[in-house]
């Protein structure tokens, strides 16, 4: 069985400051990790995934997240947070080589940018 | 270089009403999945589809959801005898074999 956990459904930073959103997982395979974006009246957009090769992976927009298997987690950082950077981050994991990658979501973190 | 395209955008209906939603994927992608997002929730499995096989319909909540996708490209979720607990987000993603999944815009379903 597998699980997000997305710790903080609201997260508020200053424009210029780091971003930091949690996210722990629970798998009884290897997991795939996802982290999504939604703009409003927009769809998902995949921002970065972890499919088992580099622990630290680089995404669109400045973001990245590390991959840390002892503390089953999946944190979404980007140093300096900009205006446009305010909208909804899921994360979400798969399972590694499995017949389905169907993907398990986190219930969402909402990202306010104060100018 | 379409992306992945559901219609309706949105969709009011009277409860005891079936709708059809529908989800046109990205062309070429193999794999189509379709998810139901609740107000303040993520985005939840209902079923997905390789080519014209269904291979996983676990997520369905009963039987008055069904999909299809007859000819391997476009899907069709219905719903029977809709009820007010089916308003929702309704989304469709489409992906390469055991690939990254592409979500269309989703489409807006509110049941009164």
């Amino acid at each position: 069985a597998q699980s997000v956990t997305q710790l903080g459904s609201h997260v508020s930073v200053s424009e210029g400051a780091l971003v930091l959103l949690r996210c722990n997982y629970s798998s009884s395979v290897p997991p795939y990790l996802f982290w999504y974006v939604q703009y409003p009246n927009q769809g998902l957009q995949l921002l970065l995934k972890y499919t088992s090769a580099a622990t630290l992976v680089k995404g669109i927009n400045g973001f990245e997240a590390e991959f840390k298997k002892s503390e089953t987690s999946f944190h979404l950082t980007k140093p300096s947070a900009h205006m446009s950077d305010a909208a909804e981050y899921f994360c979400a994991v798969s399972g590694y080589g499995g017949a389905t990658n169907k993907l398990i979501f986190g219930t969402g973190t909402l990202l306010a940018v104060q100018p | 270089g379409a992306g992945v395209s559901q219609s309706p955008r949105y969709k009011v209906t009277k409860r005891g009403q079936d709708v059809a939603l529908r989800c046109d994927p990205i062309s070429g992608h193999v794999s189509l999945y379709w998810y139901r997002q609740a107000l303040g929730q993520g985005p939840e499995f209902l079923t997905y589809f390789n080519y014209e096989a269904q291979q996983d319909k676990s997520g369905l909540p009963n039987d008055r959801f069904s999909a299809e996708r007859p000819e391997g490209s476009i899907s069709t979720l219905t719903i029977q005898r809709t009820e007010q607990r089916d308003s929702a987000m309704y989304r469709c993603a489409s992906s390469l074999v055991l690939d990254t999944q592409y979500f269309g815009p989703g489409t807006r379903l509110t049941v009164l």
